[in-house]
């Protein structure tokens, strides 16, 4: 079946350095979807990306989704502590319409 | 702003009992997940609903789970009998649909921990 794949399981950063996690898929997508979930919270969306090749940004943040539409990256620009959390990537898969979601990247933030 | 209610927030039953958690999508919403999250891990879908419709219970243990989404605007989740392994946050979210391809809203979520 789908699955969607994300690494590093953790990354510990000192405040101000980069950070990038990484997602792929099994099959095809449609579009991937970005998430967030906060220590205690529920995932909350953070962007959405539907043609191949696309790139967007959000503040220091920079999301990519691949040219064969199976895998995307997040980039986060000088991190800060706000940015603590669990980023997850969720695909629509082309064929079943499915949200699958991957195992998460938590992020640690050291100030 | 429109939020997915979910009740109850925490749940603690024994094994081998019978528990329910309801979800109430945003209005208008078309698309249903109920999803199961393990401490530490992703959501895993569990359930897919379009309107009244399942489009996918593949990951569903149907031997004791169950889903329902009678007139396609609440849902019912079901475990009869739980068990240990259950316990865990069990979320609820909602789209707009497909062909849409618009952004999942979750809700707070119920934990369960089966004793």
């Amino acid at each position: 079946g789908q699955q969607v794949m994300q690494i590093p399981q953790y990354q510990h950063v000192q405040e101000g350095e980069d950070f990038t996690t990484y997602c792929n898929s099994s099959t095809t997508l449609s579009n991937i979807q970005w998430y967030k979930q906060r220590p205690g919270g529920h995932p909350v969306f953070l962007i959405q990306l539907v043609k191949s090749g696309e790139v967007k940004k959000q503040k220091r943040l920079t999301f990519q989704f691949g040219e064969a539409k199976k895998n995307s990256s997040l980039h986060i620009t000088a991190t800060q502590t706000t940015d603590v959390g669990t980023y997850f990537c969720a695909g629509i898969s082309s064929n079943t319409g499915k949200l699958i979601f991957g195992q998460g990247t938590t992020l640690q933030v050291k100030p | 702003e429109a939020e997915v209610a979910q009740s109850p927030r925490y749940k603690i039953t024994e094994k081998s009992q019978a528990v329910a958690f309801w979800c109430d999508p945003i209005s208008g919403h078309a698309t249903l997940y109920w999803y199961r999250q393990i401490l530490g891990q992703g959501p895993e879908l569990l359930v897919q609903f379009q309107d009244e419709s399942v489009v996918d219970d593949s990951q569903l243990p149907k031997d004791r789970f169950s889903a329902e989404r009678l007139k396609g605007v609440d849902s019912t989740l079901k475990i009869q009998p739980a068990e240990l392994g259950d316990s865990a946050m069990y979320l609820c979210a909602s789209s707009w649909g497909p062909g849409m391809n618009t952004e999942a809203f979750f809700g707070q979520g119920t934990r369960l921990t089966v004793v």
